[in-house]
């Protein structure tokens, strides 16, 4: 049973706007949450990680947000750009500085222009 | 190379056959690891390689798969005896030191077992 859940396979989203990706998670052991972007082609790269000291942690236009009892994350992009069309990953672990993450199934992002 | 190679970037074999797939890592870098996406899942961890410390093998899903690293730099994932639940992409990374979120992935290998 995946223990690390992106129900949504796909999102579009207008440029300029917000694009909210949602992961859902099982196991309450887990502390750690990274978020991965990949395009097409080419393998994930980190974009933002939050541990559960913290409910919300900012870089840039990506904002991740961490709901520690409703075991819910979100990733936030304002304002949406046509370049972060991706599938973006989410990834949990109970461990701090491991390899091991339980990572989602991921989301494709389309910002149309 | 500038970036983690991995190659072939496409493999298609019969089921029962052994494959090879290799991984050639950012120079310098002494962590590497493995992970594979298979349809509908997410990445999953296979094996992690440090310098010349034992690797984790923790991840590997039978002891049909097995990986080396030679010279502390290129390393090959071996798949025995395939079978149709191996089809997925081989994804390879490497970084500096232990951490995840500072490795640098290859473009993957899909392998397809039919």
């Amino acid at each position: 049973d995946q223990q690390v859940k992106q129900n949504s396979p796909s999102l579009s989203v207008q440029e300029g706007r917000i694009s909210i990706l949602n992961c859902d998670y099982t196991n309450s052991m887990f502390d750690y949450f990274l978020w991965y972007k990949k395009y097409p082609a080419e393998g994930p790269t980190f974009l933002i990680s939050i541990s559960s000291i913290k409910d919300k942690n900012e870089d840039g236009r990506f904002t991740v947000f961490l709901n520690k009892s409703a075991k819910h994350l979100s990733l936030h992009i304002v304002p949406s750009q046509p370049g972060d069309s991706a599938v973006y990953f989410c990834a949990a672990s109970a461990l701090p500085g491991t390899y091991k993450y339980i990572f989602g199934t991921g989301t494709r992002l389309k910002v149309l222009a | 190379g500038a970036g983690v190679s991995q190659s072939p970037s496409n493999k298609v074999t019969e089921k029962g056959k052994d494959v090879e797939l290799r991984c050639d890592p950012i120079s310098g870098h002494t962590a590497l690891y493995w992970y594979r996406q298979s349809l509908g899942q997410g990445l999953e961890f296979l094996i992690y390689f440090q310098g010349n410390s034992a690797p984790d093998k923790s991840g590997l899903p039978s002891d049909r798969f097995s990986a080396e690293r030679t010279g502390g730099s290129v390393s090959t994932l071996t798949i025995q005896r395939t079978q149709q639940e191996d089809s997925a992409v081989y994804l390879c990374a490497s970084s500096l030191e232990q951490s995840i979120t500072e490795a640098f992935f290859g473009q993957g290998t899909r392998l397809t077992v039919v």
